[in-house]
């Protein structure tokens, strides 16, 4: 069953530092996602992608971050300087081949962030 | 802004029992409102999905129901087993795109 992949599993960082966050999402869905979850907490959304540009995204969603589809399979977030309360599980999300996004979204495992 | 609240917070049943998680929202105006199984450190499992014209989904031993003029949801499982202890997530999805999670309640299922 086709499935989000995302890597790294773990990731630690200084302060200030930037990192990377890759997902791969379903193949020929249309819709990528980024929610995050710090931990004790709801699930956040961060921002939404659709057609190689961003469709919504939340106020946590600032300067900071930043959200590409380098290829035809890979969705990446980036954080340029990270800070503390930037760490948290990070989902990556895809829905849909149908051009239509209030469908079934699909998580990846996520990706822990902690910054030191 | 949408709200969204799930109780108990934490539940903890023999194995056998029949049981209900409940979801309650603020906003009224959704299209769908699905229902996330998350285990310890690890991601979300899509279990059921409801639009917004529909009452209830089945899938297994899972049933969920939707209230949308009450602004409520609550996932029925039967006859629960060790392997559904997990944290369950409600998520309702409005106008756009994002969707909007409750905190979750903590099932454990005893043997």
């Amino acid at each position: 069953e086709p499935e989000v992949t995302q890597t790294p599993s773990h990731q630690v960082t200084q302060m200030g530092q930037e990192v990377i966050l890759r997902c791969v999402p379903i193949s020929n869905h249309l819709y990528f996602y980024w929610y995050r979850q710090i931990l004790g907490q709801k699930v956040e959304f961060l921002v939404s992608f659709y057609n190689n540009e961003i469709s919504e995204k939340s106020e946590i969603f600032d300067d900071q971050f930043s959200v590409e589809r380098p290829d035809g399979s890979n969705f990446t977030l980036k954080i340029r300087s990270t800070k503390l309360e930037d760490s948290a599980m990070y989902f990556c999300a895809s829905s849909t081949n149908t051009g239509e996004p209030l469908e079934t979204q699909y998580f990846g495992p996520g990706t822990r962030l902690l910054v030191l | 802004k949408q709200e969204v609240t799930q109780i108990p917070a934490a539940l903890s049943v023999p194995e056998g029992e029949n049981l209900v998680l409940n979801c309650s929202f603020t906003d009224s105006a959704i299209y769908n409102l699905q229902w996330f199984r998350q285990d310890p450190g690890k991601g979300l499992t899509s279990l059921l999905l409801i639009q917004s014209s529909q009452r209830e989904q089945t899938s297994g031993r899972l049933n969920a129901s939707l209230d949308k003029s009450s602004g409520r949801s609550t996932l029925y499982i039967a006859a629960s087993q060790p392997g559904d202890s997990a944290t369950y997530l409600c998520a309702v999805q409005g106008g756009s795109e994002k969707l909007v999670f409750g905190k979750g309640t903590k099932l454990t299922v005893n043997p």
